[in-house]
């Protein structure tokens, strides 16, 4: 089946720090989604990307929809203790909801 | 309430026991999920319902059984149950199953526990 590769797995970094992570695929996909989940919680919806080439912020964070469709990648500017949780892309192929996510970068931040 | 509700948030539960997950969106979505999230692995789709049809049954063994009663609801029923079976159950809804820019917003979900 398909599968996304993020990476990296963790990270730590200082507070005020950028962070930058990625995730990619052997297929082409349509839609990358960037969710993230703090402990104990669900994942929420950071960031959905519908077109290769497309670069959404949602305040502090960037996400881009890599050209080849294959990839994408998510920065985090001046990082805060508050970003620390998993970080999940997730693709979509086709024109169904079904997605594929990615195993998650676990994001720790010190002061 | 708002979003998407999860009830119990934890459980344990005895491999012969028999419990109910409940999950309840308050989105005016139709269509509905099961994940299962396990420690190291990704997310992992169970079932789907589309105005209150299934939809999907991902090969999940029938010791899980699925109940849409209407389009705000979905019940996971559990009987059973086997210490693999132990993870983070997600509900997620989204406005239907047709895809693009419909996206899917996820419940806190159920940690269960099975001994």
């Amino acid at each position: 089946g398909q599968q996304l590769n993020q990476s990296p797995q963790s990270m730590f970094i200082q507070e005020g720090e950028d962070v930058s992570m990625n995730c990619t695929s052997s297929s082409i996909f349509n839609t990358w989604l960037w969710y993230k989940q703090d402990p104990g919680e669900g994942p929420v919806l950071l960031i959905a990307l519908y077109k290769a080439g497309e670069l959404t912020s949602n305040g502090r964070l960037t996400a881009q929809f890599g050209i080849t469709r294959k990839d994408s990648f998510l920065n985090i500017s001046a990082s805060i203790p508050s970003d620390v949780g998993i970080y999940f892309c997730a693709g979509r192929t086709g024109t169904a909801s079904k997605l594929t996510f990615g195993t998650g970068t676990r994001l720790q931040v010190t002061l | 309430e708002t979003g998407v509700t999860q009830t119990p948030r934890h459980l344990v539960m005895g491999m012969t026991n028999k419990k109910s997950l409940k999950c309840e969106q308050h989105l005016g979505h139709n269509a509905m999920y099961w994940y299962k999230q396990s420690a190291k692995k990704p997310l992992e789709l169970m079932f789907v319902y589309n105005f209150k049809e299934q939809t999907e049954n991902n090969s999940v063994p029938s010791r899980f059984s699925p109940e849409c009663p209407n389009s705000s609801h979905l019940f996971l029923h559990l009987h059973t149950l086997q210490p693999e079976d132990s993870a983070l159950y997600l509900c997620a809804s989204s406005q239907d199953t047709a895809g693009g820019v419909d996206e899917q917003y996820f419940g806190p979900g159920t940690r269960l526990t099975v001994t």
